[in-house]
């Protein structure tokens, strides 16, 4: 079956890097663009940017496009997110989410990982 | 920059049809999308394009979107759909969710 699984949990200092990746089966990595989206303790959901898993292009929102970067192994499949100089107010469970329609960037979001738990704190 | 509203909370008896809104700018002009989150679950997506239900997604789910608001109706509410809905549109090239809407079934 189509499934996204991430990594694990991960703690790290203020200032620190943190590199999630998400496992994609069950369908071809290469033909959905792949987004990231957080979610702070009990806040809501904060999109993060999407790559396109067969060019390797990307796009940011505003909000992190100094501090992320996502990248891609079609060789296996993974897609990575890498966010730096972590603050605590990083603190967040990170998911990728596979977009529903076939090579679209736009659109409804149909699978999603199980979520990477991300601490900051010193 | 374009933004959506939800109402925090939502309140339901069993049986009864529950109806979340979502308000913004011309919504009406963009795709709306739902998601339903369960405590320590991942979001799961109900409705799409407006009006769409994914394969598996029951048929008490419904959604539509007209001028600034768009609307997850849930007909015939069961416990199960205690859950934190949250409304998505996308923004030139920018992704939106909306705050979320706590639905509580009495």
């Amino acid at each position: 079956q189509v499934q996204l699984v991430q990594s694990g949990a991960e703690v790290k200092k203020p200032g620190a890097s943190v590199n999630v990746s998400c496992k994609a089966s069950g369908y071809t990595f290469t033909g959905y663009y792949m987004h990231w989206v957080r979610q702070a303790p009990g806040q809501g959901l904060e999109w993060m940017g999407w790559i396109n898993p067969n060019s390797g292009a990307t796009s940011y929102a505003q909000n992190f496009q100094d501090r992320v970067i996502m990248t891609r192994d079609t060789s296996i499949s993974t897609a990575y997110m890498e966010l730096s100089r972590l603050r605590s107010d990083d603190t967040a469970v990170y998911f990728c989410t596979k977009v529903l329609e076939y090579s679209s960037s736009h659109g409804a979001f149909d699978i999603w990982g199980q979520g990477t738990v991300v601490t900051v704190s010193s | 920059s374009f933004e959506v509203t939800q109402s925090p909370s939502v309140s339901v008896s069993p049986g009864q049809t529950a109806n979340i809104t979502c308000s913004g700018d011309r919504l009406g002009d963009k795709y709306a999308s739902w998601y339903q989150e369960k405590p320590g679950q991942s979001p799961v997506l109900v409705i799409y394009q407006d009006t769409k239900r994914p394969s598996g997604i029951p048929e008490r789910f419904s959604g539509a979107n007209s001028g600034n608001t768009a609307t997850l109706t849930i007909s015939g509410t069961q416990s199960m759909d205690e859950a934190e809905y949250y409304c998505q549109a996308w923004d030139s090239s920018s992704v939106v969710f909306g705050g979320g809407t706590k639905l509580t079934v009495l």
